[in-house]
C-alpha cells in the first residue's frame, strides 16, 4: 500500500529565500506524482505533474523534480515571496489506481513566508 | 472559467437529517470524484465517476451516495447525518485518470453535523 509522507510539517522563511519541500513515497509504481497548494478556507490548486517517466516539471519560480528510485520528489521554489504562503501538498497516482484515480495525499506542509 | 463550483459553502445539519452537496464542472472533464479532508487523516477518497451513468466507491463510501446524471454534474447526498460526517467535502474532476490528467479542485463544503 502506498504511503506518502512529506517533512517538515510546518516551515517558515524569509521572503526571498529559495527554498525546497519535500515529498517520499513508499512504491515506486506510480503514474504520476502531483503537488498542490492549499490556501486557509480554499480547495487545492494544482501546481505541476510530473509523470512516471518524466524527471522534473517547471512553472514560472516553481520546479518539482522525481526520482522514484529513491521514492522521493521535491518542490523547488526561488525567490519566495509572502504570497507563497500556503499548505503545499504531494499526492502520488498508483499503479494500482488506474480504476479508481484514486491520489494519495501526503499530510502537506505549510510554508509562511516572511516580508 | 467556472472551473469546479461546489454549494454550498457551509452547512449545519442535526444528526439524521439528510442533504446534498452540489458540485459541477464545466471543462467537459470525464472523471469526477469526492474527497473529505479531516485533520491528522488527510484526503480521502468517497466516491468517484469516470463518465456520465458510471459511479463506483472509494475508500469511504459508506454513509454516501452519488449519481452522474450528465458530464457536469455529480452530487454527494449524505442519507442520515452523523456526527463522524463533520469534515470538510471537496469535488475534483480531471479530463480522465490517466497520467496526464492534473486534478482540479473546488472551494469545498464545511460540513458540521451535531
Amino acid at each position: 500500500k502506498q504511503e506518502v509522507t512529506q517533512i517538515p510539517a510546518a516551515l517558515s522563511v524569509p521572503e526571498g529565500e529559495n527554498l525546497v519541500l519535500n515529498c517520499s513515497f513508499t512504491d515506486s509504481a506510480i503514474y504520476n506524482l502531483q503537488w498542490f497548494r492549499q490556501d486557509p478556507g480554499k480547495g487545492l490548486t494544482s501546481l505541476l505533474l510530473i509523470q512516471s517517466s518524466q524527471r522534473e516539471q517547471t512553472s514560472g519560480r516553481l520546479n518539482a523534480s522525481l526520482d522514484k528510485s529513491s521514492g522521493r520528489s521535491t518542490l523547488y521554489i526561488a525567490a519566495s515571496q509572502p504570497g507563497d504562503s500556503a499548505t503545499y501538498l504531494c499526492a502520488a497516482l498508483p499503479l494500482y489506481s488506474s480504476n479508481t484515480g484514486k491520489l494519495i495525499f501526503g499530510q502537506g506542509t505549510t510554508l509562511q513566508v516572511k516580508p | 472559467n467556472a472551473g469546479v463550483t461546489q454549494t454550498p459553502k457551509f452547512q449545519v445539519l442535526k444528526t439524521g437529517q439528510s442533504m446534498t452537496l452540489q458540485c459541477a464542472q464545466d471543462m467537459n472533464h470525464e472523471y469526477m470524484s469526492w474527497y473529505r479532508q479531516d485533520p491528522g487523516m488527510g484526503l480521502r477518497l468517497i466516491h468517484y465517476s469516470v463518465g456520465a451513468g458510471i459511479t463506483d466507491q472509494g475508500e469511504v463510501p459508506n454513509g454516501y451516495n452519488v449519481s452522474r446524471s450528465t458530464t457536469e454534474d455529480f452530487p454527494l447526498r449524505l442519507l442520515s447525518a452523523a456526527p463522524s460526517q463533520t469534515s470538510v467535502y471537496f469535488c475534483a474532476s480531471s479530463y480522465s485518470r490517466q497520467a496526464n490528467s492534473p486534478l482540479h479542485f473546488g472551494n469545498g463544503t464545511r460540513l458540521t453535523v451535531t
